[in-house]
């Protein structure tokens, strides 16, 4: 069983604070990671990939992979009201035909 | 701009009804793949297709939803006969598959209820 976990939340964080989401998948072989932020009643939105094991940063947003642990994060710097959403994790897995694995999503609140 | 379209927005229907979804991927996408998402479930793929080719199917309930892919610049997805268990949004994402890189884009989906 192919799974995606990540932790339901709600998140909350003030203003201002680093907000830090956490992802782990079930599938050593997988190589493409992607974090989605969904607002109430939108559909999701691509704002980060990651391919390599490390840190890439764009903005405000910095994401990390570790493949030995089979974990992925999402840090959100100086956190915003508008940031408040949640947060899907997928997985690229192996062998799927280039289908992704979401996780159920963790809520984020920012609150001012 | 590019962005996936999908109609209708909303569709309310009866149980036994036909509900047909459209999308329209992003011009240039070689992957196209649908969604259903409610509270319960989450995100669960239903079908995708490669190059306008059906690649995976198993998320769908075959015996009353299909998914075509006519021409490149559109997929369907229809529900017969629809049951008010179907309730849910349905999003149509495409893609562009090249060489280790991969993303897709959410069209802003079709809200269904069946009553």
């Amino acid at each position: 069983q192919k799974e995606v976990e990540q932790n339901s939340g709600p998140l909350s964080v003030p203003e201002g604070a680093i907000a830090s989401l956490n992802c782990t998948y079930s599938d050593r072989g997988s190589q493409s990671f992607f974090w989605y932020r969904q607002y109430s009643g939108k559909s999701p939105e691509l704002i980060m990939s990651i391919y390599s094991n490390g840190d890439k940063e764009d903005g405000r947003f910095t994401a990390q992979l570790n493949k030995a642990s089979q974990y992925v994060s999402l840090l959100i710097r100086d956190s915003q009201p508008s940031d408040s959403a949640t947060y899907l994790c997928a997985v690229r897995f192996s062998g799927g035909y280039n289908k992704l694995i979401f996780g159920a999503g963790t809520r984020l609140a920012v609150h001012p | 701009d590019a962005r996936v379209t999908q109609t209708p927005r909303h569709k309310v229907t009866e149980m036994g009804q036909e509900v047909t979804m459209r999308c329209q991927p992003i011009l240039g996408h070689n992957t196209v793949f649908w969604y259903r998402q409610t509270m319960m479930q989450g995100l669960e793929l239903l079908a995708y297709f490669r190059n306008r080719a059906p690649l995976d199917d198993s998320g769908m309930p075959k015996d009353r939803f299909s998914a075509e892919m006519p021409d490149a610049t559109l997929a369907t997805l229809k529900i017969q006969p629809s049951e008010p268990r179907d309730s849910a949004v349905y999003f149509c994402a495409s893609g562009l598959v090249l060489g280790s890189s991969y993303e897709q884009y959410f069209g802003p989906g079709t809200r269904l209820t069946v009553t």
